[in-house]
């Protein structure tokens, strides 16, 4: 049971442009939601985050929007660079489940100059 | 401050036999995670360590096991390995209680190869 997807195995953007990186959720008791860039041989970092009172977060190049009727989350990363390439994981946690946090399967980013 | 470090990087073993993986947190963490990442599937919550104690345990079998130290430093221990538990084993490490509230700083992980 997926309860967070990102449907995207992959992305292809160039250099310059926008990236949108897509993630639903299935579990409405979800309460704050993250994004991680992973680079290869390297662990996860953390990126950006939002908490579902808000629906916009910010932090200089990247913003993540949150839609909750919807249940969907992005990222959007503007202007895109070659160092952007790497794999996004979308996670989500509820403070009513132990606050475990659960990832989706990843976005792999390619950002060509 | 140093990052979360994890030994060995790199492991290599046949099917039946049991292996232990390291993770020490970065100073002054005390909740420790251990996922599982294979191709397509994502980064699978292990477990959840806090003070010593187990707080969460994902959807695995009893195979898997964990442990922490007074020290914050973690194990976790697959016995009777399987080919299907070839895998990138992280260790996260967060200063917070509250887990998924703030954000996890990742080790670079062990890669484990069952044959």
């Amino acid at each position: 049971d997926q309860q967070v997807k990102q449907n995207s195995p992959s992305l292809s953007v160039q250099e310059g442009r926008i990236s949108i990186l897509n993630c639903d959720y299935t579990n409405s008791m979800f309460d704050y939601f993250l994004w991680y860039k992973k680079y290869p041989a390297e662990g996860p970092t953390f990126l950006i985050s939002i908490s579902s009172i808000k629906d916009k977060n910010e932090d200089g190049r990247f913003t993540v929007f949150l839609n909750k009727s919807a249940k969907h989350l992005s990222l959007h990363i503007v202007p895109s660079q070659p160092g952007d390439s790497a794999v996004y994981f979308c996670a989500a946690s509820a403070s009513t489940g132990g606050f475990k946090t659960i990832f989706g399967a990843g976005t792999r980013l390619f950002v060509k100059a | 401050k140093a990052g979360v470090t994890q030994t060995p990087r790199y492991l290599i073993k046949t099917r039946g036999q049991q292996v232990t993986l390291s993770c020490s947190p970065i100073s002054g963490h005390r909740s420790v995670s251990w996922y599982q990442q294979t191709p397509g599937q994502g980064l699978q919550f292990l477990f959840e360590y806090f003070s010593e104690t187990q707080r969460n345990k994902g959807n695995f079998p009893g195979r898997f096991s964990g442990r922490q130290f007074s020290n914050s430093r973690s194990e976790m221990n697959v016995s009777t390995l399987e080919l299907g538990d070839s895998a990138l084993y992280l260790c996260a490490s967060s200063p917070e209680e509250r887990l998924g509230y703030n954000e996890q700083f990742f080790g670079p992980g062990t890669r484990l190869t069952v044959l």
